[in-house]
């Protein structure tokens, strides 16, 4: 099994900051099957990036992805008040399919 | 405009059984892999199962297997959970998502709650 550890485990910044989320794998992640999920309160997670750097449809381009191998960096450039969530990453190229524990983002 | 909808979460005692639904709609969905994720009350997400789009193959997590069985019916754009041997720890919201040929789950229900307690 694929072991994803992220890091921090919860950031506090101020809207207009950068965001620096990090994900390392126990082993290289198949065919770059990584991905990242925003998730709300109450809300079903929402895919931002897959396939470590392209971002899904309708996400805003202040998103983006990095890494390769184990190392993974989700960044978001300039932080809007609807950016404040908690973020996962996730690889879906080995079985079991498995989701880091989350970073959380909260407001400063 | 996909949409899945998930049904059948509820209360059920230690050791019992539950069925979950999850009803397609906007997609070919004989076409897709199809998944089950849990998350547990102020926890983080668990994939629990997976099936192929012709629901020949199947993947599940250690924590459920030989309990919980994936199906579908192709012909009723319906993916299903059959749970069985609940425990308390199996208690969450299970989501099913829909796979998009190696680019990540783009499509995610809106959860069904699963309380196990006796």
């Amino acid at each position: 099994e694929i072991v994803l550890t992220q890091s921090p485990g919860t950031l506090s910044l101020s809207p207009g900051e950068r965001a620096t989320l990090s994900c390392r794998a126990s082993q290289s992640v198949t065919n770059t099957y990584l991905a990242w999920y925003q998730q709300k309160p109450g809300q079903a997670p929402r895919l931002l990036i897959h396939s470590i750097f392209s971002r899904a449809t309708g996400i805003p381009d202040r998103f983006s992805g990095s890494g390769s191998g184990t190392d993974f960096t989700l960044t978001i450039s300039r932080l809007e008040p609807e950016d404040f969530a908690v973020y996962y990453c996730q690889q879906y190229g080995t079985s079991p399919y498995t989701f880091g524990q989350g970073t959380k983002l909260e407001i400063k | 405009e996909v949409q899945l909808l998930e049904s059948g979460g509820g209360s059920v005692q230690p050791g019992g059984s539950l069925r979950l639904s999850c009803v397609a709609s906007g997609f070919t969905f004989s076409s897709y892999a199809m998944n089950w994720v849990r998350q547990a009350p102020g926890k983080g997400l668990e994939w629990v199962l997976g099936i192929g789009s012709s629901g020949a193959d199947t993947y599940y997590a250690d924590s459920v297997k030989g309990r919980f069985t994936v199906s579908r019916d192709n012909s009723k754009n319906t993916l299903y959970l059959q749970m069985n041997s609940l425990r308390a720890e199996d208690t969450a919201v299970y989501y099913c998502a829909k796979g998009q040929f190696g680019s990540g789950w783009p499509d995610w229900g809106q959860g069904t709650l699963v309380t196990v307690s006796s």
